[in-house]
């Protein structure tokens, strides 16, 4: 199976510290991305690195890749409440695959 | 910014009967796609649909699931025959090749009770 998985299961901190969730996959992959889910709400892109890329940042995300190690991480710095919600990866196999996700990091931020 | 949207937001049927869940991804948008997610699951692929067919589906789009695009704007997934498993939250994306280096814009779901 290609399907990405998250670490830890859940993560608690405080606002104002860092989040770092961790993804491994087993297959080759075109590209990963992550994606966030409020509770019962639906699924926003995030971010995605391509195969090639080892760093990619957006604001106060930075996601790195690892392939040969099949591994990504989501750092999210300066993390706020209403950071609070589900972070899925999904890999991709090729550019018009199907998405295998993961089955989440719950992080919850306290003011 | 743009939004996938999908109608109804919650929706409640009785098994064994049929439902059409409905989707309008973004205008200019080829790609379509179906995933569900089961209470504290993953969430899991169904199928993938360009040019007015299946590209792609997976082991749990059996016989009593099946997609249309019956007019230009809307995408619609049918469950045939509900089952209690079919209970879950179903989203509805959409990609177009403009937007390669992004990701899929998915809707915000359609939560299926079955009972």
């Amino acid at each position: 199976s290609q399907q990405g998985e998250e670490d830890p299961q859940a993560l608690s901190i405080q606002e104002g510290e860092n989040a770092t969730m961790n993804c491994s996959y087993k297959t080759s992959i075109n590209n990963l991305q992550w994606y966030r889910q409020n509770s019962g709400r639906g699924l926003v892109h995030l971010i995605l690195i391509r195969s090639n890329e080892r760093e990619k940042h957006s604001g106060r995300l930075r996601v790195t890749l690892d392939t040969s190690k099949k591994s990504s991480s989501l750092l999210i710095t300066a993390s706020r409440a209403a950071d609070t919600a589900s972070y899925f990866c999904a890999t991709v196999g090729s550019t018009l695959g199907r998405l295998y996700f993961g089955r989440g990091t719950q992080l919850t931020v306290w003011p | 910014e743009p939004e996938v949207t999908q109608t109804p937001s919650h929706q409640v049927t009785q098994m064994g009967q049929e439902v059409i869940l409905r989707c309008v991804p973004i205008s200019n948008h080829l790609y379509f796609y179906w995933y569900r997610q089961i209470l504290g699951q993953k969430v899991e692929f169904l199928v993938s649909f360009y040019n007015n067919e299946i590209s792609e589906k997976s082991e749990i789009f059996d016989d009593q699931f099946s997609v249309e695009r019956p007019d230009g704007s809307n995408f619609t997934l049918k469950i045939r025959s509900t089952k209690l498993e079919d209970s879950a939250m179903y989203f509805c994306a959409s990609w177009s090749v403009r937007d390669r280096g992004r990701g899929y814009t998915f809707g915000s779901g359609t939560r299926l009770t079955v009972v």
